[in-house]
């Protein structure tokens, strides 16, 4: 798992809440990510970071938000717009995001189910 | 349509015995491949990363093979032990298109050894 952190490992919500999962790295990393992994399918892209106080959606991005206001730091906010939120989110960083030949490090990942 | 496509979903085998993951992908052009090893419940970690001009590359008793005219890649696994109980993740490149590279995921093959 590298420098990189994520908690809570495991997030319950009720139906209607927002929750924020947390992701810090220590690996001086520009590039930063959101995946989310469900059963059977690939990892998809939520959102992506390059640089501080930059962000862009990924291939999923609806129903979710993220900031980026420190390096170290690129937080996800699960939205009560997201419809079926139950999964397995992974962070990543990458020293940058240049034509994905920087290897992608992840952290340990967050399980979030909706009750 | 998943550009990323892998094979066999799961496979079991005995501890000691080699196995062989299949990964065919269409992405195109193509920067480099990589594979990846997910242990349940903890993000994936890198094994191998090779360009479209690299055949073959090893990390201990993981190869990896890559042939870019067919567009396939293989991981083998030599002399399993019940560590190599993984999902193996095969991730293919696209070389940098606007400000960066995208990922793409296959859904992975589950290794499960026993002793």
């Amino acid at each position: 798992d590298g420098g990189i952190t994520q908690s809570p490992k495991y997030l319950f919500r009720k139906e209607g809440q927002n929750v924020t999962l947390s992701c810090e790295q220590n690996l001086n990393h520009d590039a930063m990510y959101w995946y989310r992994q469900d059963p059977g399918q690939g990892l998809r892209l939520i959102y992506y970071s390059q640089i501080v106080n930059d962000f862009q959606k990924g291939d999923i991005a609806e129903g979710y938000s993220v900031s980026r206001e420190k390096k170290e730091s690129f937080p996800l906010t699960v939205t009560s717009a997201q419809k079926n939120p139950t999964a397995f989110y992974l962070c990543a960083s990458s020293i940058s995001a240049a034509g994905g030949t920087d290897t992608q490090y992840f952290g340990p990942g967050t399980r979030l189910t909706v009750l | 349509k998943n550009q990323v496509e892998q094979s066999p979903q799961s496979l079991i085998i005995l501890e000691g015995k080699n196995c062989t993951l299949q990964c065919n992908y269409t992405v195109s052009p193509f920067s480099n491949l990589r594979w990846y090893k997910q242990d349940t419940g903890r993000g994936p970690v890198s094994l191998t990363i090779m360009t479209f001009s690299e055949n073959t590359k090893s990390n201990g008793r993981y190869t990896a093979t890559l042939d870019a005219d067919t567009k396939q890649s293989s991981l083998h696994i030599t002399a399993s032990q019940l560590s190599d109980s993984a999902s193996y993740i095969c991730v293919v490149s696209a070389p940098r298109t606007d400000s960066w590279g995208k990922l793409q995921f296959g859904a992975g093959t589950q290794v499960v050894v026993t002793p």
